[in-house]
């Protein structure tokens, strides 16, 4: 059956360092991956998309990474900050409907 | 001015009750979801309609009927609700050709 597995674990880093989330699929072959950040009580706010003949994508402090070979994504925050507190959660789409498919989202503490 | 509003925020209310929840989005998107987002923070999609028409029923109980009168509106009306309903209810909107949802701030519904 088809997974998405994020750490479920919280993450927790020192403000200045760089956090790493990892997303793991299986029995996917998505077209894009996006990834989302979800503060507690409100919805989740898109923050980046990478396509399946891309490897990498920048957006200011946050990079991802996409290897279909390996099925894993991986988001990066440099220089993390307390308000990067937040769960992120990855999702893919296979393009060919409007179905977008959340993992469970990893939890990233921020501390000064 | 909000993209994606949902109302009502909290809606609390008996079993066996009926009970709508209303979605409307100004970003001129062609494509409107239903997400819930159990207890467990997972977000399952539920219904995705393109321009008015259905596209993605995930196996909802028949309960849960939306309705889209036009294309910046989405509601979600369930029947005779149940304990297992509780949940956080997104509606999102995104351009058909793909690229990042619009979430809105979420329905709390809760049954007693």
């Amino acid at each position: 059956s088809q997974k998405i597995e994020q750490n479920s674990e919280a993450l927790n880093i020192q403000e200045g360092k760089t956090a790493t989330l990892t997303c793991n699929y299986t029995n996917y072959s998505p077209a894009y991956l996006q990834w989302y950040r979800q503060d507690p009580g409100r919805g989740p706010v898109f923050l980046l998309l990478i396509r399946e003949n891309e490897k990498e994508k920048r957006k200011e402090r946050l990079k991802v990474t996409f290897d279909t070979t390996l099925k894993q994504s991986l988001f990066h925050i440099t220089a993390s900050q307390p308000a990067d507190s937040a769960t992120y959660l990855c999702a893919l789409d296979s393009g060919t409907a409007s179905k977008l498919t959340f993992g469970t989202g990893t939890r990233l503490q921020v501390t000064l | 001015d909000t993209a994606v509003s949902q109302t009502p925020k909290y809606l609390v209310t008996q079993m066996g009750n009926d009970k709508s929840i209303k979605c409307e989005q100004n970003l001129g998107h062609d494509t409107m979801y239903w997400y819930k987002q159990d207890s467990k923070k997972f977000l399952k999609i539920m219904f995705s309609y393109n321009n008015k028409e259905l596209i993605i029923n995930e196996t909802v109980p028949n309960r849960f009927s939306p309705k889209s009168p036009d294309k910046a509106h989405l509601n979600l009306h369930i029947n005779s609700l149940e304990l297992g309903d509780s949940a956080v209810y997104f509606c999102a909107s995104s351009q058909a050709d793909g690229g990042g949802y619009t979430f809105g701030s979420g329905t709390r519904l809760t049954v007693v």
